[in-house]
């Protein structure tokens, strides 16, 4: 069974860079026609979709995110791994990270991974 | 930018039948998706497609697209489907999100 890991600091300081990687499981995140996508929720808000990639590294960006975003995938470590820079308080999350069938449906999260933006 | 309408909040007796709505200009153009997340937990996909359930998802678990609306209903609703819904399409640029129902049992 394909599992999704987040990890990744919980807490950064603005104007700061937030890592985040997803690190796939149980299954190949190699070519399958799958994509592999970030997604947040703010504290008591609706979800937001950030950016997704392929196995092959073709990336597609929430243009809300688009100048500093960065998503990249590393199939020899089976993970895939998300950059936001000059983070600020709004950008206060759960971070999830999912298996989207581009670029439609996201069939399999991860459990999410708070982050916290303060100084 | 696209947006989706939902209901902030939709109440359902228990055993009786939910519905949830999800507005979008024309989006029967579009397909529908549908995701269950309960207090502290990530979304779980519960309709696909407009009308499609994945596996291991109930029966009572329904979709529906047509005109303006997407709509998810709920048969024989139980306690345990009380949880926050959110409807999601592609809408030709950019991954879109409703702003959340929440249901509850009564």
């Amino acid at each position: 069974q394909l599992l999704l890991q987040e990890s990744g600091p919980g807490l950064v300081k603005p104007s700061e860079t937030l890592s985040l990687t997803c690190n796939v499981s149980g299954g190949s995140i190699g070519p399958s026609g799958y994509y592999w996508g970030w997604l947040r929720q703010p504290p008591g808000k609706g979800l937001e979709w950030i950016a997704s990639i392929s196995s092959t590294a073709n990336s597609h960006y929430n243009p809300a995110f688009k100048s500093r975003v960065a998503i990249s995938v590393d199939t020899s470590k089976s993970h895939f791994a998300l950059k936001l820079s000059s983070v600020a308080a709004a950008d206060t999350a759960v971070y999830f990270c999912a298996r989207q069938l581009w670029p439609e449906k996201f069939d399999l999260w991860g459990q999410g991974t708070q982050v916290i933006v303060a100084s | 930018s696209y947006e989706l309408t939902q209901p902030l909040s939709v109440s359902v007796t228990l055993g009786q039948t939910a519905r949830i709505t999800c507005g979008g200009d024309n989006i029967e153009k579009t397909n529908a998706h549908w995701y269950q997340q309960k207090a502290g937990q990530a979304p779980v996909l519960v309709i696909y497609r407009d009308d499609n359930r994945p596996s291991g998802i109930p029966e009572r678990f329904a979709g529906s697209n047509s005109g303006n609306t997407a709509t998810l209903t709920i048969s024989g609703a139980q306690a345990g489907d009380e949880a926050d819904y959110f409807c999601q399409v592609w809408d030709g640029s950019t991954v879109v999100f409703g702003g959340g129902t929440k249901l509850t049992v009564l």
